[in-house]
Formats: C-alpha cells, structure tokens, sequence
C-alpha cells in the first residue's frame, strides 16, 4: 500500500456520461497530481494542485476539470466521455510542489467508456 | 520541447542473464531523472532518483547511472520476479514552479526462469 487511495478502482460507462475520481494523497503530501496512461501513449501529466492551488497543467483537455479540497484530497471530473478516454487514470503525490522531488503513486482507476 | 526516449522497447532475459536498459533525453534545465517499476494494472513504485551527471544508485539487482545525455538501469542476474515493465522520467525546467514528470513509455522486461 503506497498510501495514496483512489476511488473507484473500476468505472465502466457510457459516451456522453460524466464521472468523478476521488483521490486521498500520503498523510502529509501536500502536492497531487493526475496522469492520464494509455496504450499507446504512456503516462501523461494532466495537472498538478499544491495546497488547494493549481500549480501546472499538461495535456488536460477542456472537457476534464479537477480540483483539491481543504482536506487535500482532489476529484478529477471527467465529462462528455468519448470511447478514446477509456485508460488508466493515476493519482500520485508528494510532500512539496517543488522541483527535485519524486512521488508516490496510487494504484489507479480504470476507466472503460462503452 | 521535453522528450524522454526509452529503449528497447521489450527485453527477454534469461534468469541470471545480465543486461541494461536505456533512457536518452532531451530537456531544458534537468532538476531530476526518476526510474519506476511498473506491475500490471499498478501504480509506478519508485526505485531511484538521480539529479547529476556521474551519479549512481543501486538497490537489489538494480543500478542505476546517470550522464548528461541518458541514463542506464542495469539488472544484474535478474529473477523471474524482476519482470515488469520500467519507466524513466525526468523532471525539468527552471524556476521550481512545478515538479511535473515526463515520462518514456517504458521498457516491458521479461525474466524466463
């Protein structure tokens, strides 16, 4: 257990539908991340929230949405699915937002759209 | 533009068959080159972080190096157990705004016994 808990570990729906992943960072990580992993393109950063704030943003597209709460854990929202948004979706996390540091990653949810 | 390169793509060892896989990259300002372990359908697990030139890291059966260019993960004598697929990433940039990774898309390795 890496101490980094998403929720829910499988999603199937349906086009068109939206859907809410829920991450809980490590006790005392105060930066989370979300990256996107497919078969063909490897994990992809999506954005980066520090302390509540969002601190970078990658390749996230308008239809994805994400935010960290007061309690540090954050929700990425992902709407007017498209059957090429079906992938694993990663959570990690980290003490800092600053450069220098690795993170500790979730075990993923895997989203299949039908 | 941040590139991370990894090869080869897929490795066949034998047990106890030594070898090294390669990850080249392109960045502007490196702050961090990361190396994960990745089992199937799990998160990356971390194994080693390398910030300059001439460093290197062992743990286990693995080493990893680092030049100003790429970085090699050498396994040692692997086991069976060493199978999974291995990413490099790399952390760039200047100013310390953000600590994104970039990722390769991995080497799947595979150790026959």
């Amino acid at each position: 257990d890496s101490g980094v808990t998403q929720t829910p570990k499988h999603l199937i729906t349906a086009t068109g539908q939206r859907v809410t992943l829920r991450c809980s960072p490590r006790s005392g990580d105060l930066s989370v991340y979300w990256y996107q992993q497919s078969l063909d393109q490897g994990l992809q950063f999506l954005i980066q929230y520090y302390n509540g704030e969002e601190r970078a943003k990658g390749n996230i597209l308008e239809r994805f949405s994400a935010q960290q709460f007061p309690d540090l854990h954050s929700e990425l929202n992902l709407s007017s699915l498209e059957l090429g948004d079906s992938a694993l979706y990663f959570c990690a996390s980290s003490l800092t937002g600053g450069a220098g540091y690795g993170y500790t990653f979730g075990s993923g949810t895997r989203l299949t759209v039908v | 533009e941040d590139q991370v390169t990894q090869s080869p793509e897929a490795l066949r060892l034998q047990e106890g068959e030594s070898s090294s896989l390669n990850c080249s990259y392109t960045v502007s300002g490196l702050r961090g080159l990361f190396w994960y372990r990745q089992d199937p359908g799990k998160g990356p697990e971390f194994l080693f972080t390398l910030y300059s030139a001439g460093e290197e890291k062992e743990k286990e059966r693995l080493k990893a190096t680092l030049t100003k260019k790429e970085s090699f993960l050498h396994i040692t004598a692997p086991k069976p157990e060493d199978s999974a697929t291995y990413l490099c990433a790399v952390q760039a940039g200047y100013g310390g705004a953000t600590n994104k990774l970039i990722f390769g898309t991995g080497t799947l390795l595979a150790v026959q016994p």
